[in-house]
């Protein structure tokens, strides 16, 4: 069972555009919502986050949405640049038990053409 | 702050062999996470340390593997007898662990292996 759908699978944009990448989760007991951002032969790195008492959150030229209700958050990635072509990761925590385990999506294939 | 770092980088084997990994966390952090990602597959998550003890093992873990993590600095990944399956990234992480889900794990570069 996945737990987290992020789609698309992939995304060709050209440099200035607003690639939108969407998640969406299914248990409710996810608190804690980062963004990682990978790099090949890289590990995954940390973006940006939200919590769901929060409707958005914005950091430098990337944007969280999140919508409670219907389960599903995206990010926003403003005035896209080449160097932002990476593989970029949904995840979730969940507030329940004590692991903090990252539950991830399957990722998106950011491109950004110049 | 070196960061979170993995031994070794590459690591190809036969079929069979037993291999084993290393992680060094970011200093003075109490939390260590293993995770194994797949091509074209988000990282899922293996087991993790608070300190030196195991707290849990995902099903993912089968009885092959064996994760430790003596004194509750570096830890090891052992796999006995891989398998061509076994072939993944496997990404450490580590954590300065307040008791929150808010807590960060940053992550080594991981180890790629590939069992033949």
């Amino acid at each position: 069972q996945q737990q987290v759908k992020q789609s698309p699978q992939s995304l060709i944009v050209q440099k200035g555009g607003i690639p939108i990448i969407n998640c969406a989760y299914e248990n409710t007991a996810f608190d804690y919502f980062p963004w990682y951002q990978q790099f090949p032969g890289k590990g995954p790195a940390l973006l940006i986050a939200i919590r769901p008492d929060v409707s958005e959150k914005k950091e430098g030229r990337f944007t969280i949405s999140f919508n409670k209700s219907a389960k599903q958050f995206s990010l926003h990635i403003m005035d896209s640049q080449p160097g932002d072509s990476a593989t970029y990761f949904c995840a979730a925590i969940s507030a329940g038990g004590s692991n903090y385990k990252l539950t991830f999506g399957k990722g998106t294939l950011l491109t950004v053409n110049p | 702050d070196t960061g979170v770092s993995q031994d070794p980088r590459h690591k190809i084997t036969k079929r069979g062999q037993n291999v084993t990994f290393r992680c060094d966390p970011i200093s003075e952090h109490n939390r260590l996470y293993w995770y194994r990602q797949t091509l074209g597959q988000g990282p899922e998550f293996l087991t993790y340390f608070q300190n030196e003890a195991q707290l849990e093992k995902s099903r993912l873990l089968s009885d092959r593997f064996s994760a430790e993590r003596p004194k509750g600095s570096f830890s090891t990944l052992e796999i006995q007898r891989t398998e061509q399956g076994d072939s993944a990234m496997y990404l450490c992480a580590s954590s300065l662990s307040r008791g929150r889900s808010t807590d960060t794990q940053y992550f080594g570069p991981g180890t790629r292996l590939t069992v033949l």
